[in-house]
């Protein structure tokens, strides 16, 4: 199993700004996930990190939107870049972790408000 | 690309009865997971299939993978209000990435 964290928990920020989301994971873990999830709604996969490579994005993700950090086995984060309200959601975390291989953990998420 | 789709996407019922949600992928699945996700919470993992056919039970719930490995359904029965929340499927594709595609979700209603 996994403990994870994020900060920070909820923001609001304003239009043309940026976040850095951190993850924190209490222990190493080598896949982390990064998704959104706007309200009601269901989860979208942003991009998988990596230690020690490139984080994979999905389509419609891009690196300059949302540019990824995995600098340990332990610490990701992820940024939201020149901020627009569509940008509002639910931004989560999670890592692969358990005896279930695939099993993923899910950390408490950030909620974004963009105004 | 790979698509997982659920249904319903709401359902409200009243505590005593059962509950049925059903996931359809448009590919084949290595491994279908299940996740539930309580109002203001995030997903919490409840089980994995991997065979073809397979069911397995958690005291009141039932979950199946169809035999073409392509469907999954989540059933519960005599529902509790503690069983309030959404219920997500996701799918693992064949390439084995570990990418989970979630389904849309079905959000459970119980009335007391």
């Amino acid at each position: 199993s996994a403990v994870i964290s994020q900060k920070p928990s909820r923001d609001i920020c304003q239009r043309g700004t940026s976040l850095t989301i951190q993850c924190q994971v209490d222990s190493q873990v080598t896949m982390m996930f990064w998704y959104r999830q706007q309200p009601g709604q269901s989860l979208t996969l942003i991009a998988t990190a990596n230690q020690g490579s490139e984080a994979t994005y999905e389509s419609g993700f891009v690196i300059d939107k949302f540019p990824i950090s995995r600098p340990n086995l332990t610490f990701s984060t992820l940024t939201v870049s020149n901020m627009s309200p569509e940008d509002s959601s639910i931004y989560l975390c999670s890592v692969e972790a358990g005896n279930v291989p695939y099993e993923q953990y899910f950390g408490p998420g950030t909620r974004l408000t963009v105004t | 690309g790979q698509q997982v789709m659920q249904i319903p996407q709401y359902q409200h019922v009243q505590e005593g009865e059962d509950f049925t949600t059903y996931c359809n992928s448009s590919t084949t699945l290595s491994n279908i997971q299940w996740y539930k996700q309580r109002p203001g919470g995030h997903p919490v993992f409840l089980i994995q299939l991997v065979k073809s056919g397979e069911v397995k039970k958690q005291k009141r719930l039932t979950f199946q993978f169809g035999e073409a490995k392509k469907n999954s359904s989540l059933h519960i029965t005599a529902t509790q209000t503690t069983d309030v929340g959404t219920y997500f499927c996701a799918g693992v594709g064949s390439s084995n990435t570990g990418k989970l595609i979630f389904g849309q979700g079905t959000t459970l209603q119980v009335k007391p």
